[in-house]
């Protein structure tokens, strides 16, 4: 186990609705990057959040936003879902500026 | 093209087998290099972390990173049933906090 927790572990939600994932980081680690990873595919980069601030943005639109808490949990929210918004959301707690990133289970979103 | 390509298998052994699984990258700026293992609906785990070229060993697990080729390898010997998951390659430049991921290889372990 990494220590890294995500919740839920699963949701469906329907086309046009909102969604808020959370993780909490592992004791430590002040950086938390989420990931979207779509069936069969490796996970693709959304942010990344350092001292309750987005650090760098993978190529993803407006709609897909985060937060960081004084703790160290995040959250990531999703306006206006899509069909292909559907996927495994994972969450990774690394200390800063180390390669190594710890990942979560996962959320798995089913937007119907 | 991707940035980084991974075969996406199946690939099926027996058991006791060495297995080799591969990535080919096209950024020759990558720096590090890492293997993640996933099972199935659980979150990738790290196996192995290489910075720059070179060998790296543990236990059963060797990694190689060729960068001239930009080539990198990751070896299972006596291979189990447990190993049976989906290996994820990843990378980062120098200075970066993003992972780039291939698209993974799943392995099956036959008993």
């Amino acid at each position: 186990e990494t220590g890294v927790t995500q919740s839920p572990t699963h949701l469906i939600k329907t086309r046009g609705q909102q969604v808020t994932l959370r993780c909490s980081s592992q004791s430590g680690h002040n950086t938390v990057s989420w990931y979207q990873q779509a069936l069969g595919q490796g996970p693709q980069f959304i942010f990344q959040y350092y001292r309750e601030e987005e650090n760098g943005r993978g190529n993803f639109p407006p709609r897909f936003s985060g937060l960081q808490f004084p703790n160290y949990s995040s959250e990531l929210n999703v306006n206006a879902l899509e069909l292909d918004d559907s996927a495994l959301y994972l969450c990774a707690s690394s200390e800063t500026g180390s390669s190594i990133q710890y990942f979560g289970a996962g959320t798995r979103l089913s937007v119907l | 093209q991707k940035e980084v390509e991974q075969d996406p298998g199946p690939l099926s052994v027996p058991e006791g087998a060495i297995v080799s699984l591969n990535c080919t990258y096209s950024n020759s700026a990558f720096q590090y290099f890492m293997w993640y293992r996933q099972y199935s609906r659980k979150g990738p785990e790290l196996l192995m972390y290489t910075y720059s070229s070179g060998n790296k060993e543990d236990g059963r697990f060797t990694a190689q990173v060729d960068k001239s080729s930009k080539y990198i390898s990751l070896f299972i010997r006596d291979s189990q049933p447990s190993d049976s998951a989906t290996y994820l390659c990843a990378m980062r430049l120098e200075g970066s906090y993003k992972l780039i991921f291939g698209s993974g290889t799943r392995l099956l372990v036959r008993p």
